[in-house]
């Protein structure tokens, strides 16, 4: 069983370029979420894609946005980068579920630089 | 809304210490808690959960058990490695609704032999 992957691992952007990053969910997993973790703080949610579709967003501003394909690999799009936008973005994925015994299996994250 | 408080690290311990991290939380309902363990330069990973009041979470010798009526969660373990030095997040997922997470700052820990 392949867990959650993303790539690339490291990228470095100027301010106000356009980033993609990308995921592929744990097998048998529909449920995709993104995550922001900046230097020594917590990850902090920015969306999450069920059946393709956003069905959850967390406090971020329109420049973020994202895609999931019928395979429940997801893109993380980012517009106009700012400098504040450098960080760690965590994609995790989970079986879509009504149990509360679910949990979000995390990949090991790319990290952002904006200069 | 949701929010998770932790105690601000870094800890320092030596190598057979006790260890305790204090997580409390705030939010409607019964939501599912998390510890989740970050190594240096990694993702996140799993340490345990709990799901319901008085549940004891627990792996590789940590234990934390969900209180509800303190709103708490804190994470021990009897006796840390060197290979335990890391960043713990403690977290919390409410019930119902979409899978949002909501994680606590993180307590760094090192232990020294």
């Amino acid at each position: 069983e392949t867990g959650v992957t993303q790539s690339p691992t490291h990228l470095i952007k100027t301010r106000g370029q356009q980033v993609t990053l990308r995921c592929s969910s744990q097998s048998g997993h529909n449920t995709v979420s993104w995550y922001q973790q900046a230097l020594g703080q917590g990850p902090q949610f920015i969306f999450q894609y069920y059946r393709e579709e956003e069905n959850g967003r967390g406090n971020f501003p329109p420049r973020f946005s994202g895609l999931q394909f019928p395979n429940y690999s997801s893109e993380l799009n980012v517009n106009a980068l700012e400098l504040d936008d450098s960080a760690l973005y965590l994609c995790a994925s989970s079986p879509r579920e009504t149990s509360n015994y679910n949990e979000q299996f995390f990949g090991p994250g790319t990290r952002l630089t904006v200069l | 809304g949701n929010s998770v408080t932790q105690m601000e690290g870094p800890v320092t311990l030596s190598e057979e210490a006790f260890l305790t991290i204090n997580c409390t939380y705030t939010a409607t309902g019964y939501p599912s808690l998390f510890w989740y363990v970050q190594y240096p330069g990694e993702g996140l990973q799993l340490l345990l959960k709990a799901t319901k009041a008085d549940d004891k979470g627990s792996n590789k010798g940590f234990e934390a058990t969900y209180r509800k009526e303190t709103t708490s969660f804190h994470l021990e373990k009897g006796s840390v490695q060197v290979s335990d030095s890391a960043v713990y997040f403690c977290a919390l997922r409410k019930s119902g609704g979409y899978q949002k997470v909501t994680f606590g700052t993180g307590t760094k820990l090192q232990v020294i032999p």
